[in-house]
């Protein structure tokens, strides 16, 4: 069965360096999100993109934020200067409609020191 | 704005009892509903969802959720759990007439089950 894949599954960074995380979507899926989790509780949206470009982003999604799709598979989120409170649980997922459900990754947990 | 509201932090179960997981939701318009399971370190699977017609709506591992629009809730439901469905459970709901693509979670429900 096709999946999201994410990558690292683990990172570890100081504080004010700048990270990239990476996702792999499903192969024919449109439609593609950043999620983050802190402490296993509340699923919180940072931002979807579609048609290369962003189509929503959260009050979360600030400057230090930034998406890319660079080569039709993957898709990135790079976090420019990271903050202690950055550190979370971050999910990738895709989807094929825009009615559909959501397909996420296993996560990448990002710690800031 | 959208939101879903799980009003349960925590739900705990016979193994073998029926079980009742909580979500009320808030939208403009019409809305589509999800119910996602999460098990220890891992990412969110999807279990089912509401769009439109029944309101009744059958998922996967026996999971079943009923949409009431006059109460604007989806409880989830199981006629008999399991040790194995202990996990974490999120309500979510996407605004259709606002054409945006963002999916609002809830703040989640814990299931323990007991054998």
């Amino acid at each position: 069965e096709p999946e999201v894949t994410q990558t690292p599954s683990h990172q570890v960074t100081q504080m004010g360096q700048e990270v990239i995380l990476r996702c792999v979507p499903i192969s024919n899926h449109l439609y593609f999100y950043w999620y983050r989790q802190i402490l296993g509780q509340k699923v919180e949206f940072l931002v979807s993109f579609y048609n290369n470009e962003i189509s929503e982003k959260s009050e979360i999604f600030d400057d230090q934020f930034s998406v890319e799709r660079p080569d039709g598979s993957n898709f990135t989120l790079k976090i420019r200067s990271t903050k202690l409170e950055d550190s979370a649980m971050y999910f990738c997922a895709s989807s094929q409609k825009n009615t559909g459900e959501l397909f996420f990754g296993e996560g990448s947990r990002l710690t800031v020191l | 704005a959208q939101s879903v509201a799980q009003p349960e932090d925590q739900v705990n179960v016979a193994e073998g009892n029926p079980l009742t997981v909580k979500c009320t939701y808030s939208v403009s318009g019409n809305p589509y509903l999800f119910w996602y399971v999460q098990y220890p370190n891992r990412g969110l699977q999807f279990l089912l969802k509401y769009i439109t017609g029944d309101n009744l709506v059958k998922g996967s591992y026996g999971f079943e959720a009923e949409f009431n629009k006059s109460q604007t809730s989806f409880h989830l439901k199981k006629p008999s759990a399991l040790v194995s469905d202990s996990a974490l459970y999120f309500c979510a709901v996407r605004d259709i007439p606002g054409g945006y693509q963002k999916v609002t979670f809830g703040t989640g429900t814990k299931l323990q089950v007991i054998p």
